[in-house]
This record gives structure tokens, C-alpha cells and sequence, in this order.
């Protein structure tokens, strides 16, 4: 089963909103509200930050926004700061007791 | 407040087993519906689903690695572990234990720990 396709890397200024998208297939995204995103910052773990497409955990910042449509999901960040700067990751149940990551997404914060 | 924490040999010579434990504290590693997973990082590179693991024996294995893979839980010591037999190069990574929100996300991750596949 393939990864889920992220774009490679993005960029924003600060204050500015950004959207990852995450695109997988009517076997996994399509099927499923079971998509989450993690942040990575250099040398971390992951951090969870959406989970079942458009919940946010307790504690994670209301800037982050999940959503999801068809087969691709999608995270935005509103009022972009230079703490967001980090690689995100897309993570989808794929049916049949299968899961998979999208590729990570390098946000730079000009 | 859980906590996860790997522990394991940093170095593995090519062919041999890779083994590693994943320490849980501040909850019952029994506790449902939550299930334990491992996930890895290549240096550079993007998350890999290794797999999961309940309490009470139930597994699910990215398939890739199945035939070389094995999860279990020991629940008198609260901790879970993971077994990849004949490593190659290929298997140097990041390796991270994590709790499983079964089947959606995954968190708290432990810190990680690299694991280098060397002669």
C-alpha cells in the first residue's frame, strides 16, 4: 500500500494561513474520518495535533484546523508563527486493519 | 501522566534480531481501548507504521515487515516490545513507541531511540 501523497515542502509568512493537503484513495481517506496529523519539530517525536480529520486534541492551539474531502484530507494554520515551522504528517486508517503516513510536509516560516 | 520511554541496543549487526522495549508508566498498559504501537523514521526521512499491539495479544502488522516481525506485551512488567529479525542497512532508524488510539491517532510517542544496522 503506497504512503499518502503530501506535497513535499510549503511556505508562508508570518500571520499568513496555509493548507497541507494529504491525498490518498477511496480505500483509505475516502472511507474512513479516521485521518490525523502530527507535527515534528528538528530532532522531536511527533505531536498530534488533529485526530479523526477535524478534532483537536486538548492543549493543541485552535490556529490548526483539520478537514477532509473525497479522498484528501486537509490541515490549515491560520496566522502562521514562527514556532509552526516544522514537517507534518498526515496518518490515515487504509481498511483491513492497515494503516499508513503520509510523506511529511517542510513548513518554512519566511 | 503517561509517559513511554524506548530502551534497546543502539547498534545491530546485519542478520541479527533488533529488540527493543517500550516502558510505560503513569498508566495501566491493560487500560482499553488502547492499543501500542511502534513507528520508525529512516535519518531524513518520513514516518513508517510498524505496527500494534493490544494487551491481550492481538496484533496488526504493517505488511511489509510481517514476516520478520513480532509485538507482545508484558503486562507484569507494564511494558511492550518488538522483535525484527534478519535487519539489513535498510533498517537503521528512528524507532518510536507510542500509545494507539485504535483505529485513529496515536499519542503520547516516546522520545525515540536510533537503532544503526552495522557490522
Amino acid at each position: 500500500q503506497s504512503a499518502l501523497t503530501q506535497p513535499a515542502s510549503m511556505s508562508g509568512s508570518p500571520g499568513q494561513s496555509i493548507t497541507i493537503s494529504c491525498t490518498g484513495s477511496g480505500s483509505d481517506i475516502g472511507s474512513y474520518d479516521l485521518v490525523s496529523w502530527y507535527q515534528q519539530h528538528p530532532c522531536k517525536a511527533p505531536k498530534l495535533i488533529i485526530y479523526e480529520a477535524s478534532k483537536r486534541p486538548s492543549g493543541v492551539s485552535d490556529r490548526f484546523s483539520g478537514s477532509k474531502s473525497g479522498n484528501t484530507a486537509s490541515l490549515t494554520i491560520s496566522g502562521l508563527q514562527p514556532e509552526d515551522e516544522a514537517d507534518f504528517y498526515c496518518f490515515s486508517y487504509g481498511g483491513s486493519f492497515t494503516w499508513l503516513f503520509g510523506g511529511g510536509t517542510k513548513l518554512t516560516v519566511l | 501522566q503517561l509517559q513511554l520511554r524506548e530502551s534497546g541496543p543502539g547498534l545491530v549487526k546485519p542478520s541479527e534480531t533488533l529488540s527493543l522495549t517500550c516502558i510505560v508508566s503513569g498508566d495501566s498498559i491493560t487500560n482499553t481501548p488502547y492499543y501500542w504501537a511502534w513507528i520508525r523514521q529512516p535519518p531524513g526521512r518520513g514516518l513508517e507504521w510498524i505496527g500494534s499491539v493490544f494487551y491481550g495479544g492481538q496484533t496488526y502488522y504493517n505488511a511489509s515487515l510481517q514476516s520478520r516481525l513480532t509485538m507482545s506485551v508484558d503486562t507484569s512488567k507494564n511494558h511492550f516490545s518488538l522483535r525484527l529479525t534478519s535487519v539489513t542497512a535498510a533498517d537503521t532508524a528512528v524507532y518510536y513507541c507510542a500509545k494507539f488510539l485504535f483505529p485513529g491517532g496515536i499519542d503520547p510517542w516516546g522520545q525515540g531511540t536510533l537503532v544503526t544496522v552495522s557490522s
